[in-house]
């Protein structure tokens, strides 16, 4: 069965920073691409990033609300994917979601599975 | 950056065929997927590629895909499909994905 579990959440004043893990299982972790989602409280999905797989260079793209503060890295040997979140700010509040992105033939990508989703609360 | 608009709320009855619209400007050209989220819980793709479905997911779901609109229908809809959905894309030209402001489904 294929699983995502993140974990790191918590509660973090603002302008500190905090790493979140996304352990995988049942699958090969490094033939995939994997994307980090977040969804503030009562609020819909926002796509926060993605890093490819080796094969496609390991590269990584974000959204223009975390350019430059979040950082997304994978270590395929222990099946880990990262997101170092730095200068952390109260609208930085929400649950964090770690999923696979397979890739489609005509290069498009996709998430599923999609872990349980950690909390991140920045607050004073 | 390339816009997905989903309405708001979408209200139908049981055994009924809801519709659910996603659009976006050339959306037919690219791959739309369909996610759907209940309470609590993490998001399920519930539709791929436009129309292809995941194992596990009810014939019931399906997708299309044209123009400047996507839909997921669903069909002899139950309470158990009551759950927010959102429809997403892959945008190639800034290398992003995309959701759209996702459409609470309800069950009357």
């Amino acid at each position: 069965e294929v699983q995502l579990v993140e974990s790191g959440g918590g509660l973090v004043q603002p302008g500190r920073s905090l790493r979140l893990s996304c352990t995988a299982s049942g699958f090969t972790f490094g033939d995939y691409a994997m994307s980090w989602v977040r969804q503030a409280p009562d609020k819909g999905l926002e796509w926060v990033g993605f890093i490819r797989s080796k094969p496609y260079g390991g590269t990584t793209e974000y959204a223009a609300s975390v350019k430059g503060r979040f950082t997304i890295s994978r270590d395929d040997s222990r099946r880990i994917a990262y997101l170092q979140m730095n200068s952390l700010k109260t609208e930085d509040t929400a649950v964090y979601y770690c999923i696979r992105a397979p890739q489609t033939y005509s290069g498009n990508y996709y998430l599923t599975p999609w872990g349980q989703g950690t909390l991140v609360t920045v607050s004073s | 950056s390339y816009v997905l608009t989903q309405p708001p709320s979408v209200s139908v009855a049981p055994g009924q065929t809801a519709r659910i619209t996603c659009g976006g400007n050339n959306i037919g050209s690219k791959s739309v997927h369909w996610y759907q989220q209940k309470p609590g819980q993490a998001p399920v793709l519930v539709v791929y590629e436009d129309s292809d479905r995941p194992s596990g997911i009810p014939e019931r779901f399906s997708g299309s895909n044209s123009g400047n609109t996507a839909t997921l229908t669903i069909s002899r809809v139950e309470a158990g499909d009551e759950a927010d959905y959102y429809c997403q894309v892959w945008d190639s030209s800034s290398d992003h994905v995309v959701f759209g402001g996702g459409t609470k489904l309800t069950v009357l």
